[in-house]
């Protein structure tokens, strides 16, 4: 099984640039999430989905957007990267809004 | 916002050592998880508990709800248990989980 499967793995960007981070998952999980991670500080909820055709703003939406597409698809879009996007992102699902998380191996992004 | 504080931030341990990571939160919870993340950045639950005791091979997690506190211990550690080990607690006024800072281990043959 391949879980929760986010590409790219590796990103370069130039302030100003947009991007999107793609997320799937193959579990049937209603709820989704994009995380960021950053030395220092522990994980830190962008935002989530509860359920196909909701999301709803984490802690640090600021700067980004996001689509669920459908059940098994949760995107995170960069409209103008800036310097301090600078981060690993995670996308995780869980089957409901308190459940066990499954992560995908993340994504390193870098904006010059 | 629940604060969450996990001890020791590193530990450096030999093989076969018994460790014990801790991890305790300000305000009430439904629920607490124990991930892994090893070098190269894919991160694993653990365990997900909201009372007593859970055990998965040599990985033991418990709670204590009534002083706010959790440990993961590890008995007879393996250089492959090398990891960031991270809490996070459900619940508390925030919306989904809020993590810990994670703590960094270390097992030496």
């Amino acid at each position: 099984n391949a879980g929760v499967t986010q590409t790219p793995k590796f990103q370069v960007l130039k302030t100003g640039q947009s991007m999107t981070l793609q997320c799937a998952q193959d579990m049937n999980h209603n709820s989704m999430y994009w995380y960021r991670q950053d030395p220092g500080m522990g994980l830190r909820l962008i935002y989530y989905s509860a359920s196909e055709g909701t999301t709803d703003k984490g802690e640090v939406p600021n700067g980004y957007n996001v689509s669920r597409l459908n059940k098994r698809e949760f995107s995170l879009r960069l409209e103008s990267a800036a310097p301090s996007q600078t981060s690993v992102y995670f996308c995780a699902s869980s089957q409901n809004r308190v459940g066990e998380l499954f992560f995908g191996e993340g994504s390193r992004l870098t904006v010059l | 916002k629940n604060e969450v504080e996990q001890s020791p931030q590193n530990l450096t341990a030999q093989e076969g050592e018994f460790i014990t990571i801790n991890c305790s939160y300000s305000v009430g919870i439904s629920a607490l998880h124990w991930l892994q993340q090893h070098p190269g950045g894919g991160i694993v639950s653990l365990f997900m508990l909201s009372s007593g005791k859970k055990k998965h091979g040599r990985l033991i997690a418990t709670i204590n709800i009534q002083e706010k506190h959790s440990s993961l211990h590890i008995t007879a550690s393996h250089p492959r248990d090398s990891a960031v080990y991270i809490c996070a607690v459900e619940g508390g006024g925030a919306d989904g989980l809020t993590f810990g800072k994670g703590t960094h281990l270390i097992i030496q043959p």
